[in-house]
């Protein structure tokens, strides 16, 4: 069974101390590992797929990087309005999405 | 502007009673998704469909139903058969299986 861990569950952040939030997944297969944010009462936003280990993508504050394990999203020098609950997804050979918890970041002024 | 809206954002009903989510997308996407979200839980996949006039249950369908018609609509039927229905429901759609992109949500409360 395909399976996807967030750690940590929340994250308090100064504005400007830069952090990294991880994802491990077992996931069958792997087609995408995906990134979103969301903020309370809303639909997660999409911000990145990465499909092969080593792949690396970039989005103002936000890197998301890809191991054959393990997935990070860096936030470098973060801002209020980076405050969100971040998840990954890991899509498999079934077209379906495995979602993570989630890793909920507070950025404080 | 495309994208997909849920209505209504807030539904309340009393338990007994079945009650339908609506989504529509305009994005020309052929897979739609219809997931529930609890605090503290991943995204739990309830029925998916890839292509119109077919579909498949999810890992959590029990108590649900749906119905794929049309493109660019893939409503959600709540049964009162579903034993804990208060919930977030988040629908989604995607074309050729990649990203999915989320809809705002339609927050049910079963009382």
């Amino acid at each position: 069974e395909d399976q996807v861990t967030q750690s940590p569950e929340a994250l308090r952040l100064q504005e400007g101390e830069s952090s990294s939030l991880n994802c491990s997944y077992t996931v069958s297969g792997l087609r995408g590992l995906f990134w979103y944010r969301q903020d309370p009462g809303k639909g997660p936003e999409f911000l990145f797929t990465l499909y092969s280990a080593g792949e690396e993508k970039e989005k103002e504050r936000l890197k998301a990087t890809l191991t054959k394990k393990e997935s990070f999203l860096h936030i470098t020098a973060p801002k209020p309005e980076d405050s969100a609950t971040y998840l990954c997804a890991g899509g498999g050979n079934d077209y379906k999405l495995s979602f993570g918890a989630g890793t909920t970041v507070t950025v404080r002024a | 502007d495309g994208g997909i809206t849920q209505s209504p954002k807030y539904l309340f009903r009393k338990e007994g009673q079945n009650v339908t989510l609506s989504c529509e997308q305009n994005l020309n996407h052929d897979a739609m998704y219809w997931y529930r979200q609890d605090p503290g839980q991943g995204l739990r996949l309830i029925y998916y469909s890839q292509i119109v006039n077919d579909f498949q249950k999810g890992d959590i369908a029990e108590g649900y139903s749906v119905s794929r018609e049309k493109k660019e609509s893939f409503p959600l039927t709540v049964t009162s058969a579903q034993k804990n229905p208060t919930a977030f429901y988040l629908c989604a759609s995607s074309i050729d299986n990649d990203e999915q992109y989320f809809g705002p949500g339609t927050r049910l409360t079963v009382t």
